[in-house]
């Protein structure tokens, strides 16, 4: 069964440096999807970037990059230039088939001035 | 354009009472999922829907949750004879299809059984 692991409870970062978030993740499908969420104290889900596992380079997007590392099973997500409105809870999440997402149990960002 | 919506935001109800939740996706966003989201824990799927094909309810914890699609647009997840045990807030979420097209999620609704 795929399962996603994030070994990172909790994560402080200062204001205006770049932070990793940690993911590994464990599937025998040689075609899948890895996505990275962001989840304020709002509640709501919002997507921040995919990387498909037949991608080439590492997926960026604006301030957020995937470090996907294929052999390592690994897909952290690195944050650059971290601002105050980053403080959430993110969870990596994996395609399962072609339906649904499997979600690990999420780290909680906290970025201080 | 508009994002996934759920209604209510909020829901107490009583152990026993049957409870139907709501969510209206994206429009023209072909794929329906409905997940539960237990505090402090990531989210869990329950059940899929993808135009007129059959759903796929493997996520479904016990008999008691159900969920349709009408017109392939809004869906109704109802729970039957509430436990506390399913106080959660669950989220909807709406793709356009594909295998990797991302999923938008609405707010949530929060239940809390009492």
């Amino acid at each position: 069964a795929q399962k996603i692991t994030q070994t990172q409870p909790g994560m402080f970062v200062q204001e205006k440096e770049a932070v990793t978030l940690d993911c590994t993740y464990d599937t025998s499908d040689q075609s899948y999807g890895l996505f990275w969420y962001k989840q304020p104290s709002s509640g709501e889900m919002i997507f921040l970037i995919y990387q498909g596992s037949y991608d080439e380079q590492n997926a960026t997007e604006g301030r957020y990059s995937l470090n996907f590392q294929k052999a390592r099973k690994s897909a952290n997500l690195v944050i650059s230039a971290s601002q105050l409105g980053d403080s959430a809870m993110y969870f990596c999440a994996m395609r399962e088939g072609r339906v649904k997402l499997i979600f690990g149990t999420g780290t909680r960002l906290q970025v201080f001035p | 354009g508009a994002g996934v919506s759920q209604s209510p935001s909020n829901k107490v109800t009583e152990k026993g009472k049957d409870v139907e939740l709501r969510c209206d996706p994206i429009s023209g966003h072909t794929a329906l999922y409905w997940y539960r989201q237990s505090l402090g824990q990531g989210l869990e799927f329950l059940i899929y829907f993808q135009g007129n094909s059959a759903p796929d309810k493997s996520g479904l914890p016990s008999d008691r949750f159900s969920a349709e699609r009408t017109g392939g647009s809004v869906s109704t997840l109802t729970i039957q004879r509430t436990q506390q045990e399913d106080s959660a807030v669950y989220l909807c979420a709406s793709s356009s299809g594909g295998v990797f097209y991302e999923q938008y999620f609405g707010p949530g609704t929060r239940l809390t059984v009492t």
